[in-house]
């Protein structure tokens, strides 16, 4: 099946900062979302994002298919933004999910 | 709406006992799945289900069933509960591509 790996698997950030999540899968894909879980366990879609960029106020997110890498945007990042964020293959009920990159933005 | 409900939000259990995890969703939407989510793993599927009466596994069944008798409810069942079980436990149901997760259940076999 098909295999999601992201990097970095950890990452701290001084408030303000701008940082970039990558997300690379092992085959072709229709699709891929990005999801946010926060603190508080609680999982968020951000983005679904099959290919081309979108933009949604200080995230954005670039998908290559061709060459089978997402990147995930942050800009000016703020102590809520904190929190794991996964890329995912959606199968509907068969998505396969990456391990996850944790992030910590410090005051 | 409501969207995902999981009970418990937590839980202990001694190896052995049995348990069910409870997921309700009031969207009606027809495909639901469990994750399981262990530390530096991501989520793992572990059963999923089409509509009503239609399940199969995922990635890491073992050691776990599901019915589904109603589109609102999927609940999981552990059969004899095992340390190795020890995870938090998040159900979606998917409207399309789109995911709506529950809360999680934060489960402990001791």
């Amino acid at each position: 099946g098909i295999q999601v790996e992201q990097s970095p698997p950890d990452l701290i950030l001084q408030e303000g900062a701008n940082s970039t999540l990558r997300c690379n899968f092992s085959d072709s894909v229709n699709n891929l979302q990005w999801f946010h879980q926060n603190p508080w366990g609680q999982l968020i879609n951000l983005f679904y994002i099959p290919s081309g960029t979108k933009q949604n106020g200080r995230l954005s997110a670039t998908t290559v298919a061709t060459e089978r890498y997402s990147l995930l945007y942050i800009s000016s990042s703020q102590t809520t933004d904190s929190g794991v964020y996964f890329c995912a293959v959606p199968g509907g009920f068969k998505t396969i999910f990456g391990a996850g990159t944790r992030l910590f933005v410090k005051a | 709406n409501a969207g995902v409900t999981q009970t418990p939000k937590f839980q202990v259990l001694k190896t052995g006992q049995s348990m069910t995890l409870q997921c309700a969703q009031d969207m009606n939407h027809e495909y639901m799945s469990w994750y399981r989510q262990d530390p530096g793993m991501g989520l793992r599927l572990i059963h999923y289900s089409v509509g009503a009466g239609i399940t199969d596994q995922g990635e890491v069944p073992n050691g776990y069933n599901v019915s589904r008798s109603t589109t609102e409810d999927f609940p999981l069942r552990l059969l004899s509960a095992a340390p190795s079980q020890t995870s938090v436990y998040f159900c979606a149901s998917w409207a399309g591509t789109e995911a709506f997760f529950g809360q999680g259940t934060r489960l402990t076999v001791v």
